[in-house]
């Protein structure tokens, strides 16, 4: 089985500052896909930004990007010039055949 | 843009009774998840529907559990004799392809009483 580790329950960023949020994983595939997901107080879950684990170049979307460490297992989600609409839950997740998602962090954006 | 929608929004049922879930995948789509969300805690993957067939499911997908697709457009989910850790969100979503992104429904919240 995999496990999706997110050690920051809680964060909180000032508008436009930059944020980084953690996550690491566990799995035996060699294939695999990984997700960061955003969860709004509307509760609906939004794809933020997707990395296929072949490859080595990090993704990014906009003001997302991920560094994407295969060997370390990591892959952390930063934020630039947050805004107040990223307030969300931020899930992380990784899928061979299935989804497993981390426990969520929080992030409050400040004005 | 196309989306996952699920009825009803909130379901509330008394312990033993039946429940189905439906949801609508987005129409191209050809896999099809349910997963569940316990308030505060994370959110959990239960099933994967696949060629009208389930292709994979979790520890928690017990015999309390069925999915079906009746018809070409709705995938429901089935909870028997429902229990009170069934309370929970659940959400429907669904995939052009495996690894692709998954797109979600706005889910169903369950309370069972």
């Amino acid at each position: 089985a995999q496990t999706v580790t997110q050690s920051q329950p809680e964060m909180s960023v000032q508008e436009a500052e930059t944020v980084t949020l953690s996550c690491t994983y566990d799995t035996s595939e060699n294939n695999y896909y990984l997700f960061w997901y955003k969860q709004p107080p509307s509760r609906q879950m939004i794809l933020v930004i997707r990395q296929e684990a072949y490859k080595q170049q990090n993704a990014t979307e906009n003001r997302f990007s991920v560094n994407f460490q295969k060997a370390a297992k990591s892959f952390s989600l930063k934020i630039s010039d947050s805004q107040l609409g990223d307030t969300a839950m931020y899930f992380c997740a990784s899928m061979s055949y299935q989804f497993y998602f981390g426990t969520g962090t929080s992030l409050t954006v400040i004005p | 843009e196309p989306e996952v929608t699920q009825t009803p929004s909130h379901q509330v049922t008394q312990m033993g009774q039946e429940v189905i879930l439906r949801c609508v995948p987005i129409s191209n789509h050809l896999y099809f998840y349910w997963y569940r969300q316990i308030l505060g805690q994370k959110v959990e993957f239960l099933v994967s529907f696949y060629n009208n067939e389930i292709s994979e499911k979790s520890e928690i997908f017990d015999d309390q559990f069925s999915v079906e697709r009746p018809d070409g457009s709705n995938f429901t989910l089935k909870i028997r004799s429902t229990k009170l850790e069934d309370s929970a969100m659940y959400f429907c979503a669904s995939s052009w392809e495996v690894g692709y992104e998954q797109y979600f429904g706005p889910g169903t919240r369950l309370t069972v009483t």
